[in-house]
């Protein structure tokens, strides 16, 4: 499996302009996250997505974050308008764990999306 | 709200030395802890998890311990090597209805040849 895919890699934009950053999540798994990094908050949840609903979208920050699962094999994230504050990695995870606490699971991370909100 | 707290930020230490990565949480009530590692651009590899009635996991060199009524898990590296140079982030599960992970900042590891 090629594990969890990010794209793009790098995203480099000018303030107020729109960003959509796509997760390809690994084959069979049917919960999907999304994280920010930053250096002075570390990895945050923004989504959790499972059998492509929204589950928890408590650390979305604001309106301007959206994000979507139209099929179990793709998801994104989108940003509009952007803004400085918005600049960090973000990260992309997969997981078969299923809801309820059956089963706990761990995370597959993608190699994630830097962003750069000029 | 569940916090967790890794200490020390930065450890820099010569190759073949016993280091230990220290991680704290407030919220005991946890499902499993896991230990990352993160190379510079890239994703999270996990190293070890601890389901909430194990005391340690054990892998190669790595050995984690998890002392849940304390909060707190240590991640033992023995023997280290330029190769583990990294940022080791711990990451504690909670179920509320899903798997809540909730992650420490992290500590930046350089062992030096």
């Amino acid at each position: 499996d090629a594990g969890v895919i990010q794209s793009p890699r790098h995203e480099v934009t000018e303030m107020g302009q729109e960003v959509t950053l796509r997760c390809k999540p690994i084959s069979g798994h049917n919960s999907l996250f999304w994280y920010r990094q930053t250096m002075m908050r570390g990895l945050e949840l923004l989504i959790y997505f499972n059998n492509n609903v929204p589950i928890d979208d408590s650390g979305m920050p604001e309106d301007r974050f959206s994000a979507k699962m139209p099929n179990a094999s793709f998801s994104t994230l989108k940003i509009q308008p952007s803004e400085p504050r918005d600049s960090a990695v973000y990260f992309c995870a997969s997981s078969s764990g299923l809801a309820g606490g059956a089963r706990s699971d761990t995370q597959y991370f993608g190699p994630g999306t830097r962003l750069t909100v000029l | 709200k569940q916090e967790v707290t890794q200490i020390p930020a930065a450890l820099s230490v010569p190759e073949g030395e016993n280091l230990v990565l220290n991680c704290s949480f407030t919220d005991s009530a946890i499902y499993n802890l896991q230990w990352f590692r993160q190379d510079p651009g890239k994703g999270l590899t996990s190293l070890l998890l601890i389901q909430s009635s194990q005391r340690e996991q054990t892998s190669g060199r790595l050995n984690a311990s998890l002392d849940k009524s304390s909060g707190r898990s240590t991640l033992y590296i023995a023997a280290s090597q330029p190769g583990d140079s990294a940022t080791y982030l711990c990451a504690v599960m909670l179920l509320v209805g899903y798997q809540k992970v909730t992650f420490g900042i992290g500590t930046k590891l350089q062992v030096i040849p």
